[in-house]
């Protein structure tokens, strides 16, 4: 079992949707919870982190964390074409180690 | 500054050459890191460094040897690569406590022809 699981997608949304983007983990002594995007040949961005059970809001963007279910997922609101990206879900599995999952592709249609 | 500088931006080199792949950063960020990333794959980690000492090497061949000169600066010497070797190496820096999310830097897309 993959420590980072996330549908590859792609996950196709119109313009002005919500965005859903979900994400499970394995280890359960795994604390800390990180959303990055990535566009094509580009370096990942962080974009939203999350610790604590519950909803964390920024902007656009919610992120959901339940430790019982062991899930993780990230909210777009309002979703606009250049949200268009790979989001990868990533978690400290260990002390200095993040580990990422594969990443969903979003598409968000005009 | 909140950025992490990466070196060349692209690189392409022979399998009998040596070069390196250079990183820094200024946010006084005490932990660095050296991750590889292939198409279409999620960045998988190689290195880690905590107050310039590395402290986790993911099983990586020797052919990779990372270095870390000083609290700002990291490097990564290659030498007698392979083609599958050919990928985007990343590099990153945290605050070194846990909890705290990684700034990349843009990135060296590396090809071993």
């Amino acid at each position: 079992q993959k420590e980072v699981e996330q549908n590859s997608g792609p996950l196709s949304v119109p313009e002005g949707a919500i965005a859903s983007l979900n994400c499970t983990y394995s280890d359960r002594g795994s604390q800390s919870f990180f959303w990055y995007r990535q566009y094509s040949g580009k370096s990942p961005e962080l974009i939203m982190s999350i610790y604590s059970n519950g909803d964390k809001e920024d902007g656009r963007f919610t992120a959901q964390l339940n430790k019982a279910s062991q899930y993780v997922s990230l909210l777009i609101r309002d979703s606009q074409p250049s949200d268009s990206a790979t989001y990868l879900c990533a978690a400290n599995t260990g002390f200095q180690k993040l580990v990422f999952g594969t990443g969903t592709r979003l598409l968000v249609s005009p | 500054d909140t950025e992490v500088t990466q070196t060349p931006k692209h690189l392409v080199m022979g399998m009998t050459n040596k070069k390196s792949l250079k990183c820094e950063q200024h946010m006084g960020h005490r932990a660095m890191y050296w991750y590889k990333q292939k198409a279409k794959k999620p960045p998988e980690l190689m290195f880690v460094y905590s107050y310039e000492k590395l402290s986790i090497n993911e099983s990586v061949p020797s052919r990779f040897s990372p270095e870390c000169p000083n609290s700002s600066l990291l490097n990564l010497h290659l030498h007698a690569l392979q083609p599958e070797d050919s990928a985007l190496y990343l590099c990153a820096s945290s605050q070194d406590r846990r909890g705290t999310g990684y700034t990349f830097g843009s990135g060296t897309r590396l090809t071993v022809v």
